[in-house]
C-alpha cells in the first residue's frame, strides 16, 4: 500500500541551525512526491515538489529511490521557518499525506 | 481572488444530527478535494469531485457520509447521524485541472460532536 511516513511529530532547532525534516514513503510506481506547509493560522500550502527540483524559502529537498525518502532541508534555520510541513505523494487522483512534523524554530 | 473559501470554520452538532460543510473553489476552478484530518493524523483523502460528478469516492466513509457539487452553487460534504469520532478538521482544495497536485487549501471546518 502506498504510505507516507514523517518519523518525527516535533522537531526543535536553533535559528541559524540546519533543518533535516525526514521522509520515507513507500509506493510501487513512479512517485511523483511534495512537501506542503501550513503557517500558523495560514492555510496548507504547496512548499515544493520534486520534478521541478527548485529552491523555495532556502529549501530544497532530493528524491532518493534507493532509500524511499524525500527529505526536506535547510542549511540555516530562520524563526519564520516555525510550521506544520506535511511530505506528499500523488496517487491518481488523490495526494497522499504523511502526518506531519511540527517545526519550532528556536531563537 | 478569494481563494478557496469554507463554511462555518467552526460547527458544533450533537450525536445524531446532521453537519453540512460548504467549500467554494477558486475561481475558475472545477476540481474539488475534500481531506479530513482526525486529531493527530494527517490529511486522509476523502473525495474528488468534478462539477455535478462525483469522479473517486474511495475516501468515504461507506454510510452516513455524502458528497456534492451542483452545477450552481458551492460543494458540500454532508455527515448524517454524527457520532463523536466525527469530530474533526475537514478541509477543502480545488484545482484547475485533473489529478493535479497543485491543490489550492481552504482554511477548514472544524467539526465537534458533542
Amino acid at each position: 500500500a502506498q504510505r507516507v511516513t514523517q518519523p518525527e511529530k516535533l522537531l526543535s532547532v536553533f535559528k541559524g541551525a540546519p533543518v533535516e525534516l525526514k521522509c520515507n514513503y513507500s509506493y510501487s510506481g513512479s512517485p511523483e512526491l511534495f512537501w506542503y506547509v501550513q503557517y500558523s493560522r495560514q492555510r496548507l500550502q504547496l512548499l515544493l515538489r520534486h520534478i521541478s527540483r527548485e529552491s523555495i524559502k532556502g529549501f530544497t529537498a532530493d528524491l532518493n529511490k534507493g532509500e524511499t525518502s524525500f527529505h526536506l532541508k535547510k542549511p540555516f534555520a530562520q524563526e519564520e521557518d516555525s510550521a506544520m510541513y506535511y511530505c506528499a505523494l500523488t496517487r491518481d487522483d488523490k495526494i497522499i499525506f504523511g502526518k506531519g512534523t511540527r517545526l519550532h524554530i528556536l531563537p | 481572488n478569494a481563494g478557496v473559501m469554507q463554511n462555518p470554520r467552526h460547527l458544533v452538532r450533537r450525536r445524531g444530527q446532521e453537519a453540512r460543510l460548504r467549500c467554494s473553489p477558486m475561481k475558475g476552478h472545477s476540481h474539488v478535494y475534500w481531506y479530513r484530518q482526525l486529531p493527530e493524523e494527517g490529511l486522509k483523502f476523502m473525495v474528488y469531485l468534478q462539477k455535478e460528478n462525483i469522479i473517486d469516492e474511495s475516501g468515504m466513509p461507506k454510510e452516513r457520509f455524502s458528497a456534492e457539487f451542483p452545477k450552481e452553487g458551492p460543494s458540500i460534504l454532508r455527515i448524517q447521524q454524527v457520532v463523536r469520532g466525527d469530530s474533526a478538521a475537514y478541509f477543502c482544495a480545488s484545482s484547475g485541472r485533473d489529478m493535479s497536485p497543485e491543490q489550492y487549501f481552504g482554511p477548514g471546518t472544524r467539526l465537534t460532536v458533542t
